[in-house]
């Protein structure tokens, strides 16, 4: 039972090189998430996406876009990486607004 | 803004006892709080919800109380397991229902055996 899947697990970048984190569940969710964590932060939500065709803006949005792809898949892209966006990715589903949220294992992304 | 807040970054509990973590919140519109259980290298993964009409949700070894009036919450465990070593953060969300939840900071428990 996949749940959650994430690629890459571990990329380095250097300071202004693209890249897109990619997603999907096989639960059939129709919300699907993505967060980073950081030390002493916690989790902030990047993006969401509530239902296929929607996206919305989290906590902390800016330097990022997503793409919900289809149901099962939502993409975080990076057009021009930062130092500051070193982090612990996770991207997350539910079956709908509200539920409980499960999460991939992560995605460890350094900027250099 | 902090608008979830978990004071302690880290508890060591012996095996056997009680674990109680401690969750704070400033929004008085959250409604539905969860704690969430995180191993190292993996995604958290759901542990025990409330909402907001009741005070106290159990299940099996976890126990999680809600205290409105103070903006507190809290998770119990007991009795505590080494399996139990993990990062555990406390969430919350507003009109159950909503999808936006917001973390707090974590909190590092250890069981010494």
């Amino acid at each position: 039972n996949a749940g959650v899947t994430q690629t890459p697990k571990f990329q380095v970048l250097k300071t202004g090189q693209s890249m897109t984190l990619q997603c999907a569940q096989d639960m059939n969710h129709n919300s699907m998430y993505w967060y980073r964590q950081d030390p002493g932060m916690g989790l902030r939500l990047i993006y969401y996406s509530a239902s296929e065709g929607t996206t919305d803006k989290g906590e902390v949005p800016n330097g990022y876009n997503v793409s919900r792809l289809n149901k099962r898949e939502f993409s975080l892209r990076l057009e021009s990486a930062a130092p500051s966006q070193t982090s612990v990715y996770f991207c997350a589903s539910s079956v709908e607004a509200g539920n409980t949220i499960y999460f991939g294992e992560g995605s460890w992304l350094t900027v250099v | 803004d902090q608008q979830v807040k978990q004071n302690s970054p880290s508890l060591s509990v012996q095996e056997g006892r009680i674990s109680i973590l401690n969750c704070d919140y400033t929004n008085s519109m959250f409604d539905y709080f969860l704690w969430y259980k995180k191993y190292p290298a993996e995604g958290p993964t759901f542990l025990i919800s409330i909402s907001s009409i009741k005070d106290k949700n159990e299940d099996g070894r976890f126990t999680v109380f809600l205290n409105k009036s103070a903006k507190h919450l809290s998770l119990h465990i007991v009795p505590s397991q080494p399996g139990d070593s993990a990062v555990y953060f406390c969430a919350a969300t507003t009109n159950f229902g909503n999808e936006k939840l917001t973390f707090g900071t974590g909190t590092r428990l250890t069981i010494i055996p």
